[in-house]
C-alpha cells in the first residue's frame, strides 16, 4: 500500500469547512483513497473513499487531483463532534477484502467553539 | 446501518490470566478483523477470518489466538495474558464484494489492562 503524509494537526471554528490534505504521491493506478476518523476512546469510523473522481456522501466530500498524487477532504460545516483524527490511507481491494489496515499518525482535528 | 459491538468497554486482568474478547457484527459480513492499538504504533493487524472456522494470522499473531464458530462471532483469546498486552483492541468487520474497493466497520473497542 502506498504511502501518506498528513498534517499532525489543525484547528477549524465551528461551522467553517475543514479541509485535510493527505499526500501519496506514489499511489498506484489500482489503488483507492480512503479516509477514517477516530473519535477519542472510539473506534475507528469509515468516512469515504475515491478513485480519481471527486465523492460527496453525507458526511463528507473528497477532492482528489488529477493526478492523484494528493487529496482533500472536506467536512463542509464543521461541529464540535467532528474533533477527531482522521487518517487517509490508499490501498488496493485484492478480492475478498480481507486485508488489514494499517493506519498513520493521521491528523488531529480541532474544532474550536 | 452495520452495527459491531464488542462484549466490553474496559477490562482488567492479572497477568496470566486468560483472556476472552468477543466481537459480534450484525450484517452477515464476511470477513471480520482484530487490531490492537498502542500510541506511537498506530494500528496492527492481529488476526483475520474470511470465513467461519477460517483464521489467518495477521502481523502479530503471537500470544493471541481467534475462533469463529459462528459467521457473526469473532473472539480473540489471550491464552497467558501479559502486561505488554495492555492495549485498546479493536474488532472490525467488512463484507466481501465484487467491487474494487471495501470499507472495514469498527466497534468501539475495549481498553485491556493486564496487571
Amino acid at each position: 500500500d502506498a504511502k501518506t503524509t498528513q498534517p499532525t494537526s489543525m484547528d477549524c471554528a465551528e461551522g467553517r469547512a475543514a479541509n485535510l490534505p493527505c499526500n501519496h504521491s506514489t499511489i498506484s493506478g489500482n489503488e483507492y483513497v480512503y479516509w477514517y476518523r477516530q473519535i477519542h476512546s472510539q473506534g475507528p469510523q469509515y468516512i469515504i473513499h475515491g478513485l480519481k473522481n471527486n465523492e460527496t456522501n453525507e458526511m463528507a466530500s473528497l477532492i482528489i487531483t488529477e493526478d492523484r498524487k494528493s487529496s482533500t477532504l472536506i467536512l463542509p460545516h464543521a461541529t464540535l463532534r467532528d474533533t477527531a483524527v482522521y487518517y487517509c490511507i490508499v490501498r488496493a481491494y485484492s478480492g475478498g477484502g480481507a486485508d488489514g489496515l494499517t493506519f498513520g499518525k493521521g491528523t488531529h482535528l480541532i474544532i474550536q467553539p | 446501518d452495520v452495527k459491531v459491538t464488542q462484549s466490553s468497554r474496559y477490562l482488567v486482568k492479572r497477568t496470566g490470566e486468560k483472556v476472552f474478547l468477543e466481537c459480534v457484527q450484525d450484517m452477515d459480513h464476511e470477513n471480520m478483523f482484530w487490531y490492537r492499538q498502542d500510541p506511537g504504533l498506530g494500528l496492527r493487524l492481529i488476526y483475520f477470518s474470511y470465513d467461519v472456522k477460517m483464521k489467518e494470522k495477521g502481523d502479530i499473531p503471537e500470544g493471541y489466538s481467534v475462533s469463529r464458530e459462528k459467521k457473526e462471532r469473532f473472539s480473540l483469546i489471550l491464552e497467558s495474558a501479559s502486561t505488554n498486552q495492555t492495549s485498546m483492541y479493536l474488532c472490525a468487520s467488512s463484507l466481501v464484494t465484487s467491487r474494487l474497493y471495501n470499507e472495514q466497520f469498527f466497534g468501539p473497542g475495549t481498553r485491556l489492562t493486564v496487571l
